[in-house]
């Protein structure tokens, strides 16, 4: 099993570009989250999605879309990117809420200028 | 929203000392997990804390959950350069509707020294 992966591990865009961030998962879980990472802020939910066809606001959710069309796949979208949206990216799953394991991908580092 | 303050922020230690790392909130939690993180990957569980006083032992490290289930520690017993990388709390919501969201704290940046 690949457990949680990313796509791409790092982009460069200009502000104004936008772009798809892909997180994929082999373990059928039902749980998929997006989170930023930035230094001194630890990480913080941008959206989250309970399964298959519906997706929720996190903490930090704008200038950010997603979707979730299959079980395994959760995309998370910027549509104009802004220089604030510098980051890493986090994909997560868990099979359900509460008291269980939330498996992480590597991340993906995204650099806006 | 709930918050979670860690402290501290960085730790620079030398090989064989011992260290805390504490996780204090204003908010109860229905669990608390730490976390391990390596530079370049994402965080990988450690342990979940459920029940308020729990302490759980992994190897050299020992972890609380304060009695009113809003603060955690992580001790780390003779710590060795393996034990370097970023550590975080994580509590989860004692609300029913959370779908199982995690707050982050801020995170321990530790350095061990050989």
């Amino acid at each position: 099993n690949a457990g949680v992966t990313q796509t791409p591990k790092f982009r460069v865009l200009k502000t104004g570009q936008s772009m798809t961030l892909l997180c994929a998962q082999d373990m059928n879980h039902e749980y998929m989250y997006w989170y930023r990472q930035d230094p001194g802020m630890g990480l913080r939910l941008i959206h989250y999605s309970v399964g298959e066809g519906t997706t929720a606001k996190g903490e930090v959710p704008d200038g950010y879309n997603v979707s979730r069309l299959k079980k395994q796949n959760f995309l998370l979208g910027l549509e104009s990117a802004a220089p604030s949206q510098t980051s890493v990216y986090f994909c997560a799953s868990s099979l359900y809420r509460g008291l269980v394991t939330q498996y992480f991908g590597p991340g993906t580092r995204l650099l806006v200028l | 929203t709930q918050l979670l303050e860690q402290s501290p922020q960085f730790l620079s230690i030398q090989e064989g000392e011992n260290l805390t790392v504490y996780c204090n909130s204003s908010s109860v939690f229905s669990s608390l997990q730490w976390y391990r993180q390596e530079p370049g990957e994402g965080p990988v569980l450690l342990v979940t804390v459920v029940t308020g006083g729990e302490v759980k032992k992994l190897k050299r490290l020992t972890f609380q959950f304060g009695d009113a289930r809003k603060d955690s520690s992580l001790h780390i017993t003779a710590a060795q350069p393996g034990d370097t990388g970023l550590y975080l709390c994580a509590g989860e919501d004692a609300g029913g509707t959370s779908y199982g969201k995690l707050t982050f704290g801020q995170g321990t940046i530790l350095t061990v020294h050989p």
